[in-house]
């Protein structure tokens, strides 16, 4: 059972640089999100879809595009990278009713390692 | 404005010690989260629950629906304990505490 799988594991980028980091899930979940993770800031919500075709910001969206190409994958592209984007990414999933309430367990991936020189 | 707070921030226990992290939360919940993650490593879930006490192993969760307050015990704490446990609350999308950073001492 793969659950939810990210990529790249990590990245190093030149300032400017772009990338996308991909993000699958393969449990039928509606609910798609992308955190990052910063020492002494927790968790901090970048984007999220509440179903596929449709996308909201988060905390934090500035510097950052997302795509839910499908019900199953969800992708975030940075398109001109900065030093303060370094950080741990993490996408997750989760069940929702019509609504959009949240119901079922939360699943993350390992993580995707960004450094931004 | 913080929904979701957490304490202690920091914990260090002798291995076979009690422990207990706190959550509090301000927002009308259907369920709460305990989620672990170990340094270096991904974010795993460990308890969503909704209503009294849930058990796995030597860790338990209870909540309180009417106070909006929830704790995570462990019993007879291990060094492989050590870690961040983080409590979350859904809404549209989910609300996370800042994190408990666990030590657990041999």
């Amino acid at each position: 059972n793969a659950g939810v799988t990210q990529t790249p594991k990590f990245q190093v980028l030149k300032t400017g640089q772009s990338m996308t980091l991909q993000c699958a899930q393969d449990m039928n979940h509606n609910s798609m999100y992308w955190y990052r993770q910063d020492p002494g800031m927790g968790l901090r919500l970048i984007y999220y879809s509440a179903s596929e075709g449709t996308t909201d910001k988060g905390e934090v969206p500035n510097g950052y595009n997302v795509s839910r190409l499908n019900k199953r994958e969800f992708s975030l592209r940075l398109e001109s990278a900065a030093p303060s984007q370094t950080s741990v990414y993490f996408c997750a999933s989760s069940e929702t009713l019509a609504g959009g309430a949240n119901t079922g367990e939360l699943f993350f991936g390992e993580g995707s390692r960004l450094t931004v020189l | 404005k913080n929904e979701v707070e957490q304490s202690p921030q920091n914990l260090t226990a002798q291995e076979g010690e009690f422990i207990t992290i706190n959550c509090s939360y301000s927002v009308g919940i259907s369920a709460l989260h305990w989620l672990q993650q170990h340094p270096g490593g991904g974010i795993v879930s460990l308890f969503m629950l909704s209503s009294g006490k849930k058990k796995h192993g030597r860790l338990i969760a209870t909540i309180n629906i009417q106070e909006k307050h929830s704790s995570l015990h462990i019993t007879a704490s291990h060094p492989r304990d050590s870690a961040v446990y983080i409590c979350a609350v859904p809404g549209n999308q989910f609300y996370f505490g800042t994190g408990t950073s666990l030590t657990v001492i041999p």
